[in-house]
């Protein structure tokens, strides 16, 4: 079975330039999850999806960070523009259930690793 | 805010020596516990999880994770550990309500090494 998949693995671009990372979790997962992943850091959270439905986007930066799951399976993180500071690994993961329940493990992607110049 | 410390960023060791991670939580109420592994150029995959029982919990490859509630501690062992077993260690809390339901908080992870 496949795992997550995200694309690209690397991206480097200029300051200002709009980025997309694009994630396709496993099939049959119901809840998909972005990360972001800062040098020498843990993961944080950005936004949790539900089917197609933001149910916890409470840190994602909306001034400039913006996602969609718009058929319920693979999802868009989009950064309009990019900061120096977005510098770090973006990773996906996904879960089978709905709940939010501990029980629910999350499968992570590789992630994708933005240099922003 | 919730926070998860782990206090050794860099461990060296050399093979067949016994290891031991910390993790701390900050966090009073209900907790579900991971403790994940980033092999090099691989993803993060779940080394063992704590729900509630038993608190000495045994993962994948060896590994467990004692569960002390009345230290807020969730600390990983290995009695021997192998030159394989080099990889980064984050440790992961789930608060079990709230609006952050679902919400994984990592620390910042322990990279341990392995000489053969």
């Amino acid at each position: 079975e496949a795992g997550v998949v995200q694309s690209p693995r690397y991206k480097i671009i200029e300051k200002k330039q709009p980025v997309a990372f694009w994630c396709n979790p496993i099939s049959g997962h119901n809840t998909l999850y972005w990360y972001l992943q800062n040098l020498g850091q843990g993961p944080e959270l950005l936004i949790r999806y539900e089917n197609e439905e933001a149910v916890d986007d409470s840190q994602l930066p909306k001034d400039r960070f913006s996602a969609e799951r718009l058929k319920g399976v693979d999802s868009t993180l989009k950064i309009q523009p990019a900061e120096l500071g977005d510098s770090a690994v973006y990773l996906c993961a996904s879960s089978l259930g709905l709940s939010g329940e501990a029980s629910d493990t999350q499968y992570f992607g590789p992630g994708t690793r933005l240099t922003v110049l | 805010a919730q926070s998860v410390s782990q206090h050794n960023h860099h461990v060296i060791l050399s093979e067949a020596a016994s290891l031991e991670l910390g993790c701390n939580y900050s966090y009073g109420g209900t907790v579900n516990l991971f403790w994940y592994v980033q092999y090099p150029g691989q993803h993060l995959q779940l080394l063992l999880k704590y729900f509630s029982g038993d608190p000495l919990v045994k993962g994948i490859k060896g590994f467990e994770a004692e569960f002390i509630k009345s230290k807020f501690s969730f600390n990983l062992r290995k009695p021997s550990v192998q030159w394989s077993d080099t990889a980064e260690y984050f440790c992961a809390v789930h608060l079990d309500r709230g609006s952050t339901l679902g919400r994984l908080y990592f620390g910042r992870g322990t990279q341990l090494t392995v000489w053969p």
